[in-house]
């Protein structure tokens, strides 16, 4: 268990509306991601995090932000909800050695 | 580029019969190479990684995978399938020269256990 945890697990919000996703981690990782899972697609990384307040874009980041004021939340903001943005979404963090990644447990958004 | 192939979106077995899934990598740099198992409405556990200490690696759950260079292969086996085998697995690879380098997913490959 690498100690992450997701907030809220489900949420069902309107087109236009803003959504923060958080990702709480015990462990203090210095490297931070999100994810977005969808049908056919696997995981694809939105946006990483390397350290306090030092972030970076992934493969399918337009209409998300991200921000990490502390090295235990790493936050995943939609601005403007969109459908298209109806996903589950993982946070991980990556362990010291090998690369590897551990995940949370993931947020079921659905954007009406 | 780093990139990963699993054949085969979905893939059934009976219960008790051989489990194969395939994963092709494409890495112009020494791979770290990973298995992932995602059990419904769950995150993804780590199955297995292969870090260049031995080929053949044992994970989790009688899992095993072998890293084959010449053929660019990772593929995932278990000698015995069982109803809980049941999920969905990734296979990934990241750069093994860099200890800060991001993963690459595969799509996934669900598995089907028929009783």
């Amino acid at each position: 268990d690498a100690g992450i945890t997701q907030s809220p697990r489900h949420k069902v919000t309107e087109t236009g509306t803003p959504v923060t996703l958080r990702c709480h981690q015990t462990e203090n990782h210095r490297y931070m991601y999100w994810y977005r899972q969808d049908p056919g697609h696997g995981l694809r990384l939105i946006h990483y995090s390397y350290g306090v307040k030092d972030t970076d874009k992934g493969e399918v980041s337009d209409g998300y932000s991200v921000s990490r004021s502390k090295t235990e939340d790493f936050l995943l903001t939609l601005e403007s909800a969109t459908s298209s943005q109806t996903s589950v979404y993982f946070c991980a963090i990556k362990a010291d050695s090998y690369n590897e990644q551990f995940f949370g447990p993931g947020t079921r958004l659905t954007v009406l | 580029a780093q990139s990963v192939t699993q054949l085969g979106s979905h893939v059934s077995v009976s219960e008790g019969a051989l489990v194969l899934l395939r994963c092709n990598y494409s890495s112009s740099v020494p791979p770290y190479l990973f298995w992932y198992v995602q059990y419904p409405n769950q995150g993804l556990q780590l199955l297995l990684k292969y870090t260049s200490a031995a080929t053949l690696v044992k994970g989790i759950n009688g899992f095993e995978a072998e890293f084959k260079k010449s053929e660019t292969s990772f593929h995932l086996t278990k000698p015995s399938a069982h109803m809980s085998d049941a999920a969905e697995y990734f296979c990934a690879v990241s750069d093994r020269r860099n200890r800060d380098d991001k993963i690459i997913f595969g799509k996934g490959t669900r598995l089907h256990i028929l009783p």
